[in-house]
């Protein structure tokens, strides 16, 4: 099993739809939990950091239930510029240092 | 703020060269994480540097080493490059080797031929 498990890609979606991401991981006594956003041969860029309470930013809600091992993204009113890669990504103790271990990355298109 | 910097940001190598790679830490960040990202994955941890020492490690070889100097700036070194090295190579600083988001410099493109 993959330490970190994300929906397979692509989704298009029109503007305007809502659209939601799931990852799942697999190691219990990981400790921080995030999204980020990568585009097209850019750099991965931090898009929420992700608590048990469930956070929110704007147009994006984050989820987290740490007793399934589960983590979501809920994107609202896509927009055109929303089009990008969505990494899950663990933090977590392992290999002698805390380190972040991501998922492979659901690609999202919105379609005008 | 300055944010985290990469260079170069392409490079083309041939099999059995050596590179260095090097990244300077947004200022303020102490820690630097190095991660090899390769066509359509997402990035795999190569390792950490903290305090100017290695603070953990993923699966890689001994042939990809790096070092930290004390304005945290970092390089990264492959040795007997390999095909398969072809990727994208991140760095990414944090304030502290903890659960601290980190935060990525673009990128050096690195191919091998």
């Amino acid at each position: 099993r993959k330490e970190v498990e994300q929906d397979p890609g692509p989704f298009n979606v029109p503007e305007g739809a809502t659209v939601a991401f799931n990852c799942t991981y697999s190691n219990s006594a990981s400790q921080s939990f995030f999204w980020y956003r990568q585009d097209c041969r850019k750099e991965p860029k931090l898009l929420m950091s992700v608590y048990s309470s469930g956070n929110e930013d704007g147009r994006f809600t984050a989820q987290l239930n740490r007793a399934s091992q589960y983590i979501s993204l809920l994107i609202r009113d896509s927009k055109l510029s929303d089009s990008a890669t969505y990494l899950c990504v663990v933090g977590g103790s392992g290999a002698g240092s805390y380190q972040l271990t991501f998922g492979k990355g659901t690609k999202l298109s919105v379609i005008p | 703020e300055t944010g985290v910097t990469q260079s170069p940001t392409h490079l083309i190598k041939t099999r059995g060269q050596q590179v260095t790679l090097r990244c300077s830490s947004q200022s303020g960040h102490n820690t630097v994480s190095w991660y090899q990202q390769a066509l359509g994955q997402g990035p795999q941890f190569i390792f950490q540097y903290y305090r100017e020492e290695e603070n953990g490690r993923g699966n890689f070889p001994p042939r990809f080493s790096g070092l930290q100097f004390p304005n945290y700036s970092s390089e990264l070194n492959v040795n007997a490059l390999e095909l398969d090295d072809s990727a994208l190579y991140l760095c990414a600083s944090s304030l502290a080797p903890s659960n601290q988001p980190q935060h990525f410099g673009d990128g050096t493109r690195l191919s091998i031929l």
